[in-house]
This record gives structure tokens, C-alpha cells and sequence, in this order.
């Protein structure tokens, strides 16, 4: 099973507000990435790192920052929240490989967001 | 055309049933390819790798198919529990990783 953790579960908040949107993983892993769900819909990737000191953005674009201090911590914040950033947010890592095999993606259980 | 298509279904099983789907990819140099299962509202867990000579879990067999370039998951002796969102993951040189945008099943009495 993997050791992957996203923090709050929920939450619910006014527009205006910062957030920090916490993940933590405790596997080693040198990837990370951000991902952007809405219900039924696709996912989009929203920022990635892939080590410490480096975060580049995804393939949507997001008013959302990222930083990579340590390598088992990938917060997200949101300096001003809108109710047009109100969808789940999916952290996930993976483990670089030095063959030409890609390890896959391990997923933390989500943040739900609701911007009010 | 997008870089990994699936197609969006929803595919209607009855149970017991056998149910197979595909996800194509469009860059040739595609390395590592895999299958998730994604329920409502819960993040996507990995089903299993897809091997180039092909694999099977249980009712699960995966193919992958480099000359047309695609994958696909058969799932055999369909269970309600199988109902599920299915999404293929492609990845290519340099790690770039790129999720199909899903196929539904819905598995039925």
C-alpha cells in the first residue's frame, strides 16, 4: 500500500482566503505531481517536481504555486481562493527508475475543495 | 488528436460477463504503459503494469500492442464491484506521463 498523504480531506472556504493544500510521502519517492479533478471529468496535471529545488507547471493552467524544500513534501497553495478553484486535488509520486521502465503513480486519497 | 484516447464508454456488463476496451497512443517512443481504476469521487489506484508480451491478474489480462500502438485490459467473470472508471497511463522518454481521459463500466445484475 502506498504511503501517501493529503491534508485536509476537505475543505471548505471563503473566496479571498490562502490555502495551503498539504502532501506528504514517505516512500522516497523523487517525483511528485498535483493533479486537477473535476467530478466525472479528466484529470489535468497541474504542477510537477521532479526533486528537490524543482517544480515546473503542468498542462493546465493553475493560479496555484508549488515548492519542493524536502523530498517527501509537495504543498500547494492558493494565495486567493475562487470559487472557480472549487474541485479535487490529487497528489502523487513516483520513483524515478534507471531503466527505460517508468515506476507508476501512487496517489494520495485527495483534497476536496469548495471555495464559497 | 489527443496524445492518449480512450474511448469514454459507459460499457453496460452484465454480470459475468466478459468486457474488453483499448487506449491508443499516439507517440511511437512510448515506454511504460499501465492500468488504473479510479471509483467515484476516489483517487485513481494502480490495476496493473502492462507488459510487452502481455500479462494477466487474475480476470484481468493486459495486451499491448506496439505496431498499432495501443493497450487494452480484458476483464473476464465481470463482478458489480468491477464498476469502475478505467484509465490508461502512457509514458514516454523523459518520464513524461500522460493519463487516457477514462473509460466507464458499469457492471449489471
Amino acid at each position: 500500500e502506498a504511503d501517501i498523504y493529503q491534508t485536509p480531506r476537505y475543505l471548505v472556504i471563503g473566496t479571498g482566503k490562502k490555502i495551503t493544500l498539504e502532501c506528504s510521502q514517505t516512500m522516497g519517492h523523487d517525483k511528485m505531481y498535483w493533479y486537477q479533478q473535476d467530478p466525472g471529468m479528466e484529470l489535468h496535471l497541474i504542477h510537477y517536481s521532479y526533486g528537490v529545488n524543482s517544480t515546473e507547471k503542468g498542462d493546465l493552467s493553475s493560479e496555484s504555486t508549488v515548492s519542493r524544500i524536502r523530498t517527501e513534501h509537495f504543498p500547494l497553495t492558493l494565495e486567493s481562493a475562487r470559487p472557480s478553484h472549487t474541485s479535487q486535488y490529487l497528489c502523487a509520486s513516483s520513483l524515478t527508475s534507471g531503466s527505460s521502465y517508468n515506476s507508476p503513480l501512487h496517489f494520495g486519497n485527495g483534497t476536496r475543495l469548495t471555495v464559497t | 488528436r489527443k496524445e492518449v484516447e480512450q474511448d469514454p464508454g459507459p460499457f453496460n456488463v452484465p454480470e459475468g460477463a466478459t468486457v474488453a476496451f483499448n487506449c491508443t497512443y499516439s507517440n511511437s517512443a512510448s515506454q511504460s504503459f499501465f492500468w488504473y481504476r479510479q471509483d467515484c469521487r476516489k483517487e485513481p489506484k494502480l490495476l496493473m503494469s502492462v507488459y510487452s508480451s502481455g500479462n494477466e491478474d487474475g480476470r484481468f489480462t493486459a495486451q499491448l500492442n506496439r505496431a498499432s500502438q495501443y493497450i487494452s485490459l480484458l476483464i473476464r467473470d465481470s463482478k458489480l464491484s468491477d464498476s469502475a472508471t478505467y484509465l490508461c497511463v502512457v509514458t514516454a522518454a523523459g518520464n513524461k506521463l500522460t493519463f487516457g481521459g477514462g473509460t466507464r463500466v458499469l457492471v449489471k445484475p
